[in-house]
């Protein structure tokens, strides 16, 4: 079993729908990373969280230390928004352990 | 131009030669990370340094070597390329090793060995 789970792996919506990503981990961490992989396969930083919730524009991410869980939501669904998005988390080995990534694809 | 570049963007090689990749940050990032990316895994650490001349293994060193004789370069080379090293290469840097600190990633090399 992987130390970091996300769910689905592949997410299919129309655009305009809210959409939410899992990620569950298995180990203790100080801090959890989304980010985003584009078509053209550059990564970049969405977040980083270590409590609570963070909104950026249409996108939220929270986690819940307790239960090694955190969500990324997405409202108001683009087709720009279709990407990988990656789960990340960083435990005691001061390195980011990462997610498998969930395959969105907004229609229009 | 500002920010973290690599080169060459594709590379495609031979069983048994030696290649090196490029990584070349603007950032005077302490941090620099090298990843690979393959279907089926999330990108795994191969290798990290803190400073120049500081480097650490990560979760899959074998069959690479890294060094850092200057901050602002990180070269990785794969000594004699195997198949089982055709994958993405991502590069990355940050200013600290905390958790909480943004890593920056360069646009990634796609090396193919045949």
């Amino acid at each position: 079993k992987n130390e970091v789970e996300q769910s689905p792996q592949n997410l299919t919506a129309q655009e305009g729908e809210f959409i939410t990503i899992n990620c569950s981990y298995s180990v203790g961490i100080s801090a959890l990373h989304w980010l985003q992989q584009h078509p053209g396969g550059g990564i970049v930083s969405l977040f980083m969280l270590s409590s609570g919730k963070k909104k950026h524009g249409r996108l939220i991410a929270t986690i819940n230390i307790q239960e090694k869980h955190s969500s990324l939501h997405i409202t108001a669904s683009h087709p720009r928004d279709s990407a990988v998005y990656i789960c990340a988390v960083w435990g005691s080995g001061s390195r980011l352990t990462f997610g498998e990534g969930t395959q969105l694809t907004v229609n229009p | 131009d500002a920010g973290i570049t690599q080169s060459p963007r594709y590379k495609i090689t031979e069983t048994g030669r030696q290649v090196t990749l490029m990584c070349h940050q603007t950032w005077s990032h302490s941090y620099m990370f090298w990843y690979r990316q393959d279907l089926g895994h999330g990108l795994r650490l191969i290798y990290y340094s803190a400073a120049a001349d500081i480097t650490d293994k990560g979760e899959v060193p074998d069959g690479y070597v890294v060094s850092r004789s200057k901050t602002e370069n990180f070269p990785l080379t794969l000594e004699s390329a195997t198949r089982s090293q055709t994958s993405v290469y991502f590069c990355a840097s940050s200013e600290s090793i905390h958790g909480l600190y943004e890593q920056y990633f360069g646009p990634g090399t796609r090396l193919t060995v045949t």
